[in-house]
């Protein structure tokens, strides 16, 4: 079975810094890898995803990933973070047999300091 | 399009009541997820759909816990009775096609309060 590990559970970066939240995920073949964003109040929403093909993914709002088969990782990168985007960020895998099942990781709420 | 509906966005019930959770995925999507988020265990799948058809109802926590999709723009998440542990904000989500490779769009929730 797929898992996921987000070690942080909680970031905080000043406007205008770089940010990288770490996602390592477990899975015995190529995994179909996800970022989602949940803004307090709302719904999950997909910043990005992995198939297969360019391990560096680009994603909207400005955000990309790189995908590391050799050390299982899965992070998510913005070179310049904003105020909006202070939310909490979800890493999920989907794979397997059993199609649709994605497993998420417990999330980094990220804050971003003024 | 008016992406995944659900309601009731806010519920407070008392212990003890049935609660109806509903939800209508997008048009033309074959997959359909029930996930529960707490502060304590995160985001659970409580269950999937293809097709109408109950995939996985694995993750559903006990048999208090029922969920139905009489066709595919509806899908019901019951709690009959339910305690204050089930306390949470339920999420409904689609996919087209093939859900474990296509995207999961998630609705805004209904947060359930149950005293």
């Amino acid at each position: 079975a797929q898992s996921v590990t987000q070690p942080d559970i909680h970031i905080t970066v000043s406007e205008g810094a770089s940010l990288e939240l770490r996602c390592n995920y477990s899975y015995g073949a190529t995994p179909y890898l996800f970022w989602y964003v949940q803004s307090p109040g709302q719904g999950l929403q997909l910043l990005l995803k992995y198939f297969s093909g360019d391990t560096l993914v680009q994603g909207i709002k400005g955000f990309e990933a790189e995908f590391k088969r050799s050390q299982s990782s899965f992070n998510l990168r913005k070179p310049s973070v904003h105020w909006s985007d202070a939310a909490e960020y979800f890493c999920a895998v989907g794979a397997g047999a059993n199609a649709g099942k994605s497993t998420f990781g417990d999330g980094t709420t990220l804050t971003v300091k003024p | 399009d008016a992406g995944v509906i659900q309601s009731p966005r806010h519920e407070v019930t008392e212990m003890g009541q049935e609660v109806t959770l509903r939800c209508k995925p997008i048009s033309g999507h074959d997959y359909l997820f029930w996930y529960r988020q707490t502060m304590m265990r995160g985001l659970e799948l409580l269950i999937y759909f293809n097709n109408n058809v109950p995939i996985d109802d694995s993750g559903m926590p006990e048999d208090r816990f029922s969920a139905k999709m009489p066709n595919a723009s509806f899908s019901t998440l019951k709690i009959q009775p339910s305690e204050p542990r089930d306390s949470a904000v339920y999420f409904c989500a689609s996919s087209l096609g093939q859900g474990w490779t296509d995207t999961q769009y998630f609705g805004p929730g209904t947060r359930l309060t149950v005293l």
